[in-house]
């Protein structure tokens, strides 16, 4: 299995700070690696799919680089529904999921 | 609107089976795969499969491969996700979720997730 590796595990950031999350995986996935975000007791939301390309209805302070091993997710200007945690997921052979990453307010 | 709407929580004994359901409504449903994916208390998530509305291909995470079955129903658009011989690790709430091409492993949108206790 591929493995995901997502760092930090948790940060705390105040309203309008940028912030970045990076996933690593254990083998090369191109760019077949999407973001998602998850509000407590809630489902997944997809935000980035393909490493760099914005989900509809996604607003554009959400965005995402890489490809090969490592990955980055970006937050420009946090908005105070922004804090969640976010995970990465590999769909290159069949899917996993990192452990996310949990956004607080500072 | 697209929508994925499962059925309620349950609580099983150890040795039992669930059978959990996933109502889709606002898309062609024959267009789409449909995945299924656990979160353990307070833990990530765990791909469990993947089964096709189109042509009924399946395809079943190698953790599960003889304890779980998906299927799909055209006519009434649900699929479900049976898993069978229930242990206490099972405890966990199970998504379904929509790929946005069929396999294509991008989930654009879940369903509200059913939480399956198994308990004594």
């Amino acid at each position: 299995d591929i493995q995901m590796t997502q760092s930090p595990s948790s940060l705390s950031a105040s309203v309008g700070d940028s912030i970045t999350i990076t996933c690593r995986s254990s083998q090369s996935i191109s760019t077949f690696l999407n973001w998602y975000q998850q509000k407590p007791g809630k489902a997944p939301k997809l935000l980035i799919f393909a490493a760099s390309s914005l989900q509809s209805g996604v607003p554009s302070r959400f965005s995402g680089s890489g490809s090969g091993t490592e990955f980055t997710l970006t937050i420009s200007s946090l908005q105070p529904e922004d804090f969640a945690t976010y995970y990465c997921q590999q769909n290159y052979v069949t899917i996993t999921f990192g452990v996310g990453t949990k956004v607080e307010i500072k | 609107q697209v929508q994925l709407v499962q059925s309620g929580a349950e609580m099983k004994k150890p040795g039992a089976l669930v059978k959990v359901s996933c109502k889709a409504s606002g898309y062609t449903f024959t267009a789409h795969g449909i995945t299924w994916v656990r979160q353990a208390p307070g833990q990530g998530f765990e791909w469990m499969g993947w089964s096709s509305a189109y042509n009924g291909n399946r395809k079943y995470a190698q953790k599960f491969q003889d304890r779980v079955t998906m299927t799909t129903d055209t006519p009434s658009t649900t699929a479900y996700m049976e898993l069978r011989s229930l242990r206490f690790d099972d405890t966990a709430v199970y998504y379904c979720a929509r790929e946005a091409e069929d396999s294509s492993g991008i989930l654009d949108s879940w369903g509200q997730g059913t939480l399956v206790t198994v308990s004594s």
